[in-house]
């Protein structure tokens, strides 16, 4: 089976910009969950979506969104983009299937820098 | 609130030294338990999970890893690192029965293994 894949892997934006980053579950998953990266606050949860709907969400603003489609690949969305926005962000996909512990594959993720 | 906090930020060794990375975290509900390693410029890949039964979980290249309830800590063990251990290691819990596969990590180790 393929793994998580995400694309871009780099991004370059300006302060004020939106971007928006996009995620490949493995086959047959429905749960992908998305998370970012820092060395200075390291990971954190961003939301998950499952079967379209977002079922869990950190504490982040609003103007970090996201949505998944019905063959479960899923985008994040970053509006009006800050310096702190820079970071890593990890997609990672789950099967979702009852005794497996809802483990998460994660994807080699986008490394977005903000200017 | 859960919690996980790494109690080393770095850890030196030497190669064919053992090594142990800490853990522990903060709950008052049952969680399952999770190692990742993440290599430079890559995601992270799971290295072994806690769900139940024994406490004591090993991974296919030499780590394992014991659940402690009492201590409410799960600390990866190698007996003999090699050079290619060089990576950042993540202590993760996720909540049972909590909407959502969303994983809580630490701050991450940094395991530096020298010749």
């Amino acid at each position: 089976k393929a793994g998580v894949t995400q694309t871009p892997r780099y991004l370059i934006k300006t302060r004020g910009q939106q971007v928006t980053l996009s995620c490949s579950p493995i086959s047959g998953h429905r749960s992908v969950s998305w998370y970012q990266q820092t060395p200075g606050q390291g990971l954190q949860f961003l939301f998950e979506y499952f079967s379209e709907t977002q079922r869990n969400k950190g504490n982040f603003p609003g103007r970090f969104s996201g949505r998944q489609f019905s063959n479960s690949r899923s985008e994040m969305n970053v509006s009006t983009l800050e310096l702190g926005d820079s970071a890593l962000y990890l997609c990672a996909s789950s099967s979702d299937l009852p005794g497996q512990g809802y483990e998460q594959y994660f994807g080699p993720g986008t490394r977005l820098t903000v200017t | 609130a859960q919690s996980v906090t790494q109690l080393d930020s770095q850890v030196p060794v030497f190669e064919e030294a053992p090594v142990e990375l800490r853990c522990n975290y903060s709950s008052s509900v049952s969680v399952y338990l999770f190692w990742y390693v993440q290599y430079p410029n890559q995601g992270l890949q799971l290295l072994l999970k806690y769900l139940s039964g024994s406490t004591l979980v090993e991974s296919i290249n030499g780590f394992e890893a014991e659940f402690n309830k009492s201590q409410t800590s799960f600390h990866l063990r190698k007996p003999s690192v090699h050079i290619s251990d060089t990576a950042e290691y993540f202590c993760a819990v996720r909540i049972l029965n909590q909407a959502g596969t969303a994983l809580i990590f630490g701050k991450g180790t940094t395991l530096s293994v020298s010749s």
